[in-house]
């Protein structure tokens, strides 16, 4: 498996605004996933979009795939103070089932 | 539904003893299980890939005299640290893919973490 790296590394908001992390990977995937981990705490699963898919909404998340320029953003729109975690990508290809993570995005949204 | 639990969510010990830590799906039958360490303010690191009924895959550097792994059914997993040191101080994850999957596009389900302190 490849390894995603998220930009920022560090990312700071207000309650209320949107929140933007972006995923850049290295080479062709099948599918990119996106998690979030809160301290201390195991990860969660938050969306997955396939290669063949460009945008995928679920609530205030919106993933895009540009698999042309090997990127993914996520996008957290109207920001809560419990959105507060690591976001973590994870591009997917081949038959290996095993996913590497990059160092992740903290997000610290503030009240 | 798709719970993955694991068991103890934090454990003590002295050096050179050994920990078992168990990953359980709770709603869900794993025919792969996956065993994480993640160091603070560090991202997740692979150790090893447990296949149900077979030897687990370790990955580059992990010792699997150390590090054992059991994945005897299709809902349990365990992970044993052997002769615990305070460098194996860390937060173990663990994550499992559903029997039904058949491709690679499947979801790993985490568990909340076990932090591991060797005093």
């Amino acid at each position: 498996s490849q390894q995603g790296e998220e930009d920022p590394q560090a990312l700071s908001i207000q309650e209320g605004e949107n929140a933007t992390m972006n995923c850049s990977y290295k080479t062709s995937i099948n599918n990119l996933q996106w998690y979030r981990q809160n301290s201390g705490r195991g990860l969660v699963h938050l969306i997955l979009i396939r290669s063949n898919e460009r945008e995928k909404h679920s609530g205030r998340l919106r993933v895009t795939l540009d698999t042309s320029k090997k990127s993914s953003s996520l996008l957290i729109t109207a920001s809560r103070a419990a959105d507060t975690a690591s976001y973590f990508c994870a591009p997917g290809s081949g038959s290996a089932r095993q996913l590497t993570f990059g160092s992740g995005t903290q997000l610290t949204v503030l009240p | 539904g798709a719970v993955v639990s694991q068991h103890p969510s934090r454990v003590i010990c002295k050096s050179g003893t050994s920990v078992k830590i168990e990953c359980r799906s709770l709603d869900f039958q794993a025919t792969t299980m996956f065993w994480y360490r993640q160091f603070p303010k560090q991202s997740l690191m692979l150790m090893a890939t447990s296949n149900e009924g077979s030897k687990a895959t370790y990955e580059q550097g992990v010792e699997k005299d150390k590090f054992l792994i059991n994945h005897a059914s299709l809902t349990l997993s365990t992970l044993t640290v052997t002769s615990a040191h305070p460098e194996d101080s860390s937060f173990y994850i663990c994550s499992a893919v559903s029997l039904r999957g058949a491709s690679t596009t499947d979801t790993q389900y985490f568990g909340p973490g076990t932090r591991l302190t060797v005093l």
